[in-house]
C-alpha cells in the first residue's frame, strides 16, 4: 500500500496569499499517477488537478499541481475566498488506491 | 451535463446490512468505471473498491474483501454497493465516483449517502 503523507495539516492563510500544499508518498507513484481534490463541508469532493499537473475541466489556472516520484505540491497562486476548503491527495499508480490525510487550508 | 445521484441516508444495526446506489445520467454507463469511497465523520476519504458496469467485473479494497458486494444494473444506469456485517466504525458517508476511460482518478462524484451504524 502506498501512504500518502500530506503537510500541513493546517494552513493559515489570508485571502490573495500563496498556499502550497505537499504531499509525499512512502513509495514512487507510478506515471505521475497523483490527483488533487477539494472539499467543502457537506459536499463531495471535486477534481481540481490529475495526473499530477493537469487542470481539471474548470479548473482556474491560479491551480497548479507539480512534482514526481514521492514528492508533490498543489500550489493555489493567490487565494481567493472560496478556496478555503480541505485538500486531498490521491495517488492511481497501484492496484490499492489511497488518499492522504488531507491538509485544511483555513482563513487566518 | 453528468450526474450520479445517490439513494438517500440510512439508519441501521450493528450486525445488518446496507445497499446504496447511485444512478448515472447524461454518459454512457456502461462506458465508465464507478468507484466507492466512503468518509467517517470528520475523517479523511478511504477508497472501497469499483466496478466495471460494462462486465460486472470488480476489485474491492482488501479491508473489504467478503464484506463488500458491488452491483450494476445497466437497464437503469445504476450501480449499487452493499456492506454487510456492519459495525459502528462504518458510520460514514458513502460516494460513488467515475473514473475516466484508463484512469483511476475520479472526475464525478455522486452527492453522498450517509449510513448511520448504531444499537
Amino acid at each position: 500500500e502506498i501512504v500518502l503523507t500530506q503537510s500541513p495539516a493546517t494552513l493559515s492563510l489570508s485571502p490573495g496569499e500563496r498556499a502550497t500544499l505537499s504531499c509525499g508518498a512512502s513509495q514512487s507513484v507510478s506515471s505521475s499517477y497523483l490527483a488533487w481534490y477539494q472539499q467543502k463541508p457537506g459536499l463531495a469532493p471535486r477534481l481540481l488537478i490529475y495526473d499530477a499537473s493537469s487542470r481539471a475541466t474548470g479548473i482556474p489556472d491560479r491551480f497548479s499541481g507539480s512534482g514526481s516520484g514521492t514528492d508533490f505540491t498543489l500550489t493555489i497562486s493567490r487565494l481567493e475566498p472560496e478556496d478555503f476548503a480541505v485538500y486531498y491527495c490521491q495517488q492511481y499508480g497501484s492496484s490499492l488506491l489511497t488518499f492522504g490525510g488531507g491538509t485544511k487550508v483555513e482563513i487566518k | 451535463q453528468v450526474q450520479l445521484v445517490q439513494s438517500g441516508a440510512e439508519v441501521k444495526k450493528p450486525g445488518a446490512s446496507v445497499k446504496v446506489s447511485c444512478k448515472a445520467s447524461g454518459y454512457t454507463f456502461t462506458g465508465y468505471y464507478m468507484h466507492w469511497v466512503r468518509q467517517a465523520p470528520g475523517q479523511g476519504l478511504e477508497w472501497m473498491g469499483r466496478i466495471n458496469p460494462n462486465s460486472g467485473g470488480t476489485n474491492y479494497a482488501q479491508k473489504f474483501q467478503g464484506r463488500v458486494t458491488m452491483t450494476r444494473d445497466t437497464s437503469i444506469s445504476t450501480a449499487y454497493m452493499e456492506l454487510s456485517r456492519l459495525r459502528s466504525d462504518d458510520t460514514a458517508v458513502y460516494y460513488c465516483a467515475r473514473a475516466p476511460r484508463g484512469r483511476q482518478y475520479f472526475d464525478y462524484w455522486g452527492q453522498g449517502t450517509l449510513v448511520t451504524v448504531s444499537s
